[in-house]
This record gives C-alpha cells, sequence and structure tokens, in this order.
C-alpha cells in the first residue's frame, strides 16, 4: 500500500514571493506522483505529474517539482506566486504498471495574499 | 469533448432516503473512479471500472454503497438510507489505460456535495 504526507495543511505567503509546498511519499513498489489543483467548490485539477525520467517536472503556469527517490519526496515548489494561485494542493501516489486508484494526501492550503 | 461530467452537482437529503448520482467520462476512457472527500481531507478511493467490471471496492464502501456501470460508458453510484456522515463531496474521474503502460492520468468531474440532514 502507498500512504502520502502532506505536513503543511496551510500555507500563507505574500504576492511574488517563492513558495515550497512539501510532499512525503511511502510505498514499497515504484509509484507515479502527481500534484492536484483544487479550487473552491471544484474538483481537481492536475498540475503537474512524474512517470519517469526526468526528476525535475514543471507545469505551464509556472510550478515545478521534483522527484527525489532517497528522501521519497515529490515537493512542489514557484518561484514568485500570484494571487490566482490561492487553493488547496493535493499531492497523490499510484503504484506503476496497473497505475489504478490514487492515493492522496490531506491537502495543503496555499493562501497568497498582497 | 467537455470533459468528466457529474450530476448533480448539490443534493440535500433527508437522513434515511436513498440518493444517486450519475458521471459521465471522456468518451474514450475506459477507467472509472469514484471518490469521496470530506471536508478538509484529501479525495478517498471509493471503488473503481474497467469497462464495465468493477475490479476494486475500498473498505470505506459499505453494504449501503453500489455502484455500477452496465454498459462500460457513464456510472451511478447509489447510496441506500444515507446518514449524516455520509455527507462529503463525491468525486469521479476517468483515465484511459492500454497495453503495457500506455495511459493517461485521471482527470476528474467537479464533483457532487452531498449533504445528509
Amino acid at each position: 500500500a502507498q500512504s502520502v504526507t502532506q505536513l503543511d495543511s496551510q500555507v500563507p505567503v505574500f504576492e511574488e514571493a517563492p513558495v515550497e509546498l512539501r510532499c512525503n511519499y511511502s510505498s514499497s513498489v515504484s509509484v507515479y506522483l502527481f500534484w492536484y489543483v483544487q479550487y473552491p467548490n471544484q474538483g481537481l485539477q492536475l498540475l503537474l505529474k512524474y512517470l519517469s525520467g526526468s526528476t525535475l517536472v514543471e507545469s505551464i503556469n509556472g510550478f515545478e517539482a521534483e522527484f527525489n527517490k532517497s528522501q521519497t519526496s515529490f515537493h512542489l515548489r514557484k518561484p514568485s506566486v500570484h494571487i490566482s494561485d490561492t487553493a488547496e494542493y493535493f499531492c497523490a501516489v499510484t503504484r506503476t504498471g496497473t497505475a489504478s486508484k490514487l492515493t492522496f494526501g490531506t491537502g495543503t492550503r496555499l493562501q497568497v495574499t498582497l | 469533448d467537455t470533459g468528466v461530467s457529474q450530476d448533480p452537482r448539490h443534493k440535500i437529503t433527508k437522513r434515511g432516503q436513498n440518493v444517486t448520482f450519475r458521471c459521465d467520462p471522456i468518451s474514450e476512457h475506459n477507467r472509472l473512479y469514484w471518490y469521496r472527500q470530506t471536508l478538509g481531507q484529501g479525495p478517498e478511493f471509493l471503488t473503481y471500472f474497467q469497462n464495465e467490471a468493477q475490479l476494486e471496492k475500498s473498505r470505506l464502501l459499505s453494504d449501503r454503497f453500489s455502484a455500477e456501470r452496465p454498459k462500460g460508458s457513464f456510472s451511478t453510484l447509489e447510496i441506500q438510507r444515507t446518514e449524516q456522515g455520509d455527507s462529503a463531496m463525491y468525486l469521479c474521474a476517468s483515465s484511459f489505460r492500454g497495453q503495457g503502460n500506455r495511459g493517461t492520468e485521471a482527470f476528474f468531474g467537479q464533483g457532487t456535495r452531498l449533504t445528509v440532514v
């Protein structure tokens, strides 16, 4: 079985400041890793994913995450946040191969203020 | 394609009533998933289908819950004799899984928010 830990339930940050949202996972098998974003009363939207290859993955809106196998981490970063980045961010994992269900962390609320 | 569609978006029901939710996946997707999300938590897996076959069910899916995907297209999730603890957002997702590791990630609908009073 897999598990995901998001240690920070809330991260307040000023606009244009950098941010890091932490994600650690536990698994006895190889995994795929994902970050999803959820705006209020909405479903989840995929932000970025790690399947294989380069350990640094990027999204189209400036977020990036780095897969670190030795530390079992997949932290999400953005060098300069915008007010519109305010949302709930979920880290998720699924086993490779069959890649069926996702196991999610409890989420991190990113609150960007002026 | 408009993505994964869920209906209704909101449902308020009295305790003890039955409710049914519908999910229409992305048309070429062969996998369909149901998750439940309570306030302040991440989504929790309930069950998933590959085509019309229900391949896995979580222990969260009590005997009051039943899911179907009769023709391998849309799916329904029914909750019988609802309880206040069933109040949550019910999320549907779909993906495509082909031979080997070919496939897509899961795409989520906007969810059905259930309130049991």
